[in-house]
């Protein structure tokens, strides 16, 4: 079966600081993969997908970068975090198609003060 | 372009009661439907979805929807309201290409009164 992985769990960073979230997926091969963003009290926000290696697509103009450096890894960086990126980060993955179930990391909660 | 829209950000039933969230979304496509719920500081767990086929789809926790078409709807109903269905529920609507990217609706919080 296929599990998915986001570390750290929870994450308090200060203001100007780097940021580096990890996620990774066991029991498949090659997957999309999602980043998400989910502000408080507000729905999810795709930031980036990936379809393989080293191929990221943003959705978004900001502050974050995606990489991903093997198959299954896909990471959320950031060289100076803003205030604004606060929030809960969920990773996912899915085989290819359009039908395909997205299937969700534990995700990470950041704070940034 | 797709899009969802999820009437009621806060909805609150009693135990036992009907629950019944709506959908309605936007697609220039045939769409994949999808219904997610999130509990307190987790994940997205799929409840169920919609590609083709029936139109009354099944899911977890005794949770169902129906896709209509003329109404560009997907609605989730549950007969019974268990305490344990208290969550945050998303729809989402997939672009339906190779990258699957899903389009979510903001979230309706649900709260189940004892």
């Amino acid at each position: 079966s296929q599990t998915i992985h986001q570390w750290p769990a929870t994450l308090v960073q200060p203001v100007g600081s780097p940021l580096s979230l990890e996620c990774t997926v066991e029991g498949t091969s090659n997957p999309n993969l999602y980043w998400y963003r989910q502000a408080a009290g507000r729905g999810l926000q795709l930031l980036f997908y990936s379809v393989g290696i080293g191929q990221i697509s943003s959705e978004v103009p900001q502050n974050l970068s995606a990489s991903r450096p093997q198959d299954r890894q896909f990471i959320l960086s950031s060289k100076k975090l803003l205030l604004s990126d606060s929030g809960f980060y969920l990773c996912a993955w899915a085989k290819r198609g359009g039908s395909e179930t997205q299937y969700f990391g534990p995700g990470t909660r950041l704070l940034v003060l | 372009a797709q899009s969802v829209t999820q009437l009621g950000s806060h909805v609150s039933v009693s135990e036992g009661a009907l629950v019944l969230l709506r959908c309605n979304y936007s697609s220039s496509v045939p769409p994949y439907l999808f219904w997610y719920v999130q509990y307190p500081n987790q994940g997205l767990q799929l409840l169920l979805k919609y590609t083709t086929g029936a139109t009354l789809v099944k899911g977890i926790n005794g949770f169902e929807a129906e896709f209509k078409k003329s109404e560009t709807s997907f609605h989730l109903t549950k007969p019974s309201a268990h305490m344990s269905d208290a969550a945050e529920y998303f729809c989402a609507v997939s672009d339906g290409g190779a990258t699957n990217k899903l389009i979510f609706g903001t979230g309706t919080l649900l709260a189940v009164q004892p």
